[in-house]
């Protein structure tokens, strides 16, 4: 059974840069999108963007500028880093897996929250 | 972006009641539509995908139909284990966006 473990600082300070890794397990990293998903405190869902086991890469406008995902293929591993971070980054970052056609989520990390504070 | 919204925003319910909750996009999004379950402190659950399918093993008690711009999601006889937040979400173009979300809670 497939598994994903999100790991990263919980603290950032406003300005620097938000970093997480999400790690696969249990399974292979073809056939999905790999795909971070935010939630501020008590809010909804966010899609932040997500990469393909081939490298294909789709963010969301809003976060375009400041946001690169990445993908280690020989770790099982995939990344998120935020540039600039402000408080109204502050929530629980989930890693999830996005299978491909018809493109639902349907693996999920269990989160982590990031707070920017200083 | 595609917008996506839902109604109610939350409901109070009792168990074996029969839910609704309707969600609408601002365009057509065929059946690219996924309606998940999130409890607190838990990451969200896939319980339809492509508008009526169902999740291997998610209960039958749930169901989901439209196509389209507007969607329903059934919760037959309500059970104690899905008080929860219901998120729609289109998965039809990029950015992928979701719902506000449904809060369902007890009576």
């Amino acid at each position: 059974q497939v598994q994903l473990q999100e790991s990263g600082p919980g603290l950032v300070k406003p300005s620097e840069t938000l970093s997480l890794t999400c790690t696969v397990s249990g399974g292979s990293i073809s056939n999905y999108f790999w795909s971070w998903i935010r939630q501020p405190p008590g809010k909804g869902l966010e899609w932040i963007g997500h990469i393909s086991h081939t490298g294909k890469i789709n963010y969301n406008p809003s976060l375009k500028s400041r946001l690169t995902i990445s993908l280690d293929t020989s770790k099982k591993q995939f990344s998120l880093t935020l540039n600039s971070v402000t408080a109204a980054d502050t929530a629980v970052y989930y890693c999830a897996g996005e299978g491909l056609s018809p493109w639902y989520l349907d693996l999920w990390g269990r989160g982590t929250l990031v707070t920017v504070s200083s | 972006d595609i917008q996506m919204t839902q109604s109610p925003s939350s409901l109070s319910a009792s168990v074996g009641d029969r839910v609704t909750i309707t969600c609408r996009a601002n365009q057509n999004i065929n059946t690219f539509l996924n309606w998940y379950q999130q409890k607190p402190g838990k990451a969200p659950k896939i319980l339809i995908y492509g508008a009526s399918s169902f999740q291997s093993g998610v209960s039958s008690r749930f169901s989901g139909s439209g196509s389209g711009t507007d969607f329903t999601l059934t919760i037959n006889s309500l059970q104690p284990e899905d008080f929860a937040t219901y998120y729609c979400q289109q998965s039809y173009s990029i950015p992928r966006t979701f719902g506000p979300g449904t809060k369902v809670d007890i009576k």
